[in-house]
């Protein structure tokens, strides 16, 4: 498989419920980030990663915690979420962590939070 | 001060005609810039990319941009709308201060038969 795969597509949780979303890049990239995307919302850049490191967090909510145990692995861990956390999430790397490369992204995980 | 600009978020088309999607960016960029495309539910995909090579960037599915840099604008064109053309566009460029890639607002487009 190539490109950069997210698992589940769809997700439904209650707001005490503990999730993970899954992605995974195929392409040898160095850069992972979770955007979130909301209903006529601009995207919202979440979280960086370089080479496993974290390198942005973009004042996210401590419920949202990423991980990214290797350059082709980036989880977001999800915990007592609330209705407004409902949204797209996508996941995208890039060659290396520069914007010039472009990003390759995912095909997203809706989440509803109910 | 925005790095990417795209006005109008809803873009009605006819089916057949020419499709203009407006992006102008901030003076300060770097020299590259991107148009990316986002159907119902899926991600966004990559349609061209201007590395300053030449001013005219042709992409997939018939789409082209034009880099002018008197005008600071990439504008998006496809000279005959197909109904599988309905979705959101983005622009987007890399931020001079962190070369993160940032995203305009995005155009929905609506093509009507």
């Amino acid at each position: 498989e190539t490109g950069v795969t997210q698992t589940p597509r769809h997700l439904v949780m209650g707001m005490t419920n503990k999730k993970s979303l899954k992605c995974e890049q195929h392409l040898g990239h160095n850069a992972m980030y979770w955007y979130k995307q909301s209903a006529k919302k601009p995207l919202e850049l979440m979280f960086v990663y370089s080479l496993e490191e974290r390198v942005e967090n973009n004042s996210v909510p401590s419920r949202f915690s990423p991980e990214c145990p290797n350059s082709s692995h980036l989880f977001l861990h999800l915990h007592t979420l609330q209705p407004e956390d409902s949204a797209l999430y996508l996941c995208a790397s890039s060659q290396e962590l520069q914007g010039n490369y472009g990003y390759t992204f995912g095909s997203g995980t809706r989440l509803t939070v109910v | 001060a925005q790095s990417v600009t795209q006005l109008g978020s809803h873009v009605s088309v006819s089916e057949g005609a020419l499709v203009l999607l407006r992006c102008n960016y901030s003076s300060s960029v770097p020299p590259y810039l991107f148009w990316y495309v986002q159907y119902p539910n899926q991600g966004l995909q990559l349609l061209l990319k201007y590395t300053s090579a030449a001013t005219l960037v042709k992409g997939i599915n018939g789409f082209e941009a034009e880099f002018k840099k008197s005008e600071t604008s990439f504008h998006l064109t496809k000279p005959s709308a197909h109904m599988s053309d309905a979705a959101e566009y983005f622009c987007a460029v890399p931020l001079v201060r962190n070369n993160r890639l940032a995203f305009g607002k995005g155009n929905q487009v609506v093509v009507i038969p």
